[in-house]
């Protein structure tokens, strides 16, 4: 079964403290995996878009990487409006373009 | 234009009210998508439209219809909901299926 899974589910961060989201997945044919931001009763905002093992993709304080199980959002020198919950979603092969999505990590940038 | 916009931001309704949610895209998108989401949980996907023609539905109770006027609307038609349906609802729309997906706002729903 396609699963993807994220961690840590909450990250407490000092402003300036650099960090790592995890996005670990077990997929039957990997498509695409996107990377996506949400604040509190809004729509997800569209981040990154990683296709291969080894594909960087930066924006910003955020960089995210991606190998054949897993991908990072590295988030580099945080300030407080990059409080958000981040959500992975992987597109498998067998899932019609449909995307599977990770529970998310809420993350509180402190000042 | 690179958003979708979705109308109203808030809908209150009662069990017995027939009520739609609209949602608009002008990027040439082909593909548009409703989802579910509850609170602290990840958005679930109700309905896929590609090139106009609902191509999956993941066995949505039929009190939710979903319609495609045409390539840049989308509607969902709500009808004697339960309270339990009380989310907030997404649309989305990419550029086919398969490619990255836009989000809009979505629209509070509180079924009372």
């Amino acid at each position: 079964e396609d699963q993807v899974t994220q961690s840590p589910e909450a990250l407490r961060l000092q402003e300036g403290e650099s960090s790592s989201l995890n996005c670990s997945y077990t997929v039957s044919g990997l498509r695409g995996l996107f990377w996506y931001r949400q604040d509190p009763g809004k729509g997800p905002e569209f981040l990154f878009t990683l296709y291969s093992a080894g594909e960087e993709k930066e924006k910003e304080r955020l960089k995210a990487t991606l190998t054949k199980k897993e991908s990072f959002l590295h988030i580099t020198a945080p300030k407080p409006e990059d409080s958000a919950t981040y959500l992975c979603a992987v597109q498998a092969g067998g899932s019609q373009g449909n995307l599977i999505f990770g529970k998310g990590t809420k993350l509180s940038v402190k000042p | 234009d690179t958003e979708v916009t979705q109308t109203p931001k808030h809908l209150v309704m009662g069990m017995t009210n027939k009520k739609s949610l609209k949602c608009e895209q002008h990027m040439g998108h082909r593909a548009m998508y409703w989802y579910k989401q509850k609170a602290k949980k990840p958005p679930e996907l109700m309905f896929v439209y590609s090139y106009e023609k609902l191509s999956i539905n993941e066995s949505v109770p039929s009190r939710f219809s979903p319609e495609c006027p045409n390539s840049s609307l989308l509607n969902l038609h709500l009808h004697a909901l339960q309270p339990e349906d009380s989310a907030l609802y997404l649309c989305a729309s990419s550029q086919v299926r398969g490619t990255e997906q836009f989000f809009g706002p979505g629209t509070r729903l509180t079924v009372l």
